[in-house]
């Protein structure tokens, strides 16, 4: 089976940076993902990892170790329309994917 | 726009009774993945289907049932409908070969949004 953990919430100030961690614990790994989610929205696509390191894609950055089992997602320059869920998922044997709880960002002025 | 359709948007119905949620994945796609978010829940995989075939199961109730049909839209069928099946239910679709997904991007329609009373 998968298990996957990251904070229920976190708060940051509007152009900070914030920093969201995922561990996971999963049989087969075939990539980690994360995903932006507002409320009563469909969750959109941010980041993939599958090798070690840090992806970076505009004011969004992830990373990864697997032999941690551990990523995070990295947001700078933080902006009010951030606030959301960000999802963290993990595809295990057989490409299933599985999401975590979710993280819910508030950021304030 | 993600390419994904699903319908209704918003379904209220009473309790016992039976709904069925359509969704029409991105043109070209072969896999459809169904969720169900909860209020203020994560999203839990119900099922997966590739190229109509079912590929893969999760948390999916016996009283769920989910088909994907030739022209590879896909059903989801939940019946004996009780108070706590009130959610979204979202619908995915990827681009997988079904041996390897190469993109590994899973994209989302808008969901229903089922109000079970």
């Amino acid at each position: 089976g998968q298990n996957i953990d990251q904070p229920t919430e976190m708060t940051a100030t509007e152009g900070a940076i914030v920093q969201i961690n995922c561990t996971y614990q999963t049989s087969g790994f075939n990539g980690l993902f994360w995903y932006q989610q507002h409320a009563g929205e469909a969750p959109t696509f941010l980041s993939y990892n599958v090798l070690d390191g840090l992806e970076e894609k505009g004011r969004f950055s992830s990373f990864l170790s697997r032999s941690k089992g551990y990523s995070y997602l990295l947001l700078k320059e933080l902006q009010m329309k951030d606030s959301a869920s960000y999802l963290c998922a993990v595809r295990g044997a057989g490409n299933m994917l599985t999401f975590g709880g979710g993280t819910r960002l508030m950021v304030k002025p | 726009d993600s390419g994904v359709t699903q319908t209704p948007k918003h379904l209220i119905t009473a309790t016992g009774q039976r709904v069925t949620l359509r969704c029409s994945p991105r043109s070209g796609d072969l896999s459809v993945y169904w969720y169900q978010q909860s209020l203020d829940q994560g999203l839990q995989f119900l099922i997966q289907y590739y190229n109509g075939e079912e590929r893969a199961k999760g948390n999916i109730l016996e009283r769920f049932s989910a088909q994907q049909f030739p022209d590879l839209h896909s059903e989801l069928n939940l019946s004996s409908l009780e108070l706590g099946d009130s959610a979204l239910y979202f619908c995915a679709s990827s681009g997988t070969t079904g041996i390897r997904v190469h993109t590994g991007e899973l994209f989302f329609g808008e969901g229903s949004r089922l109000t079970v009373l």
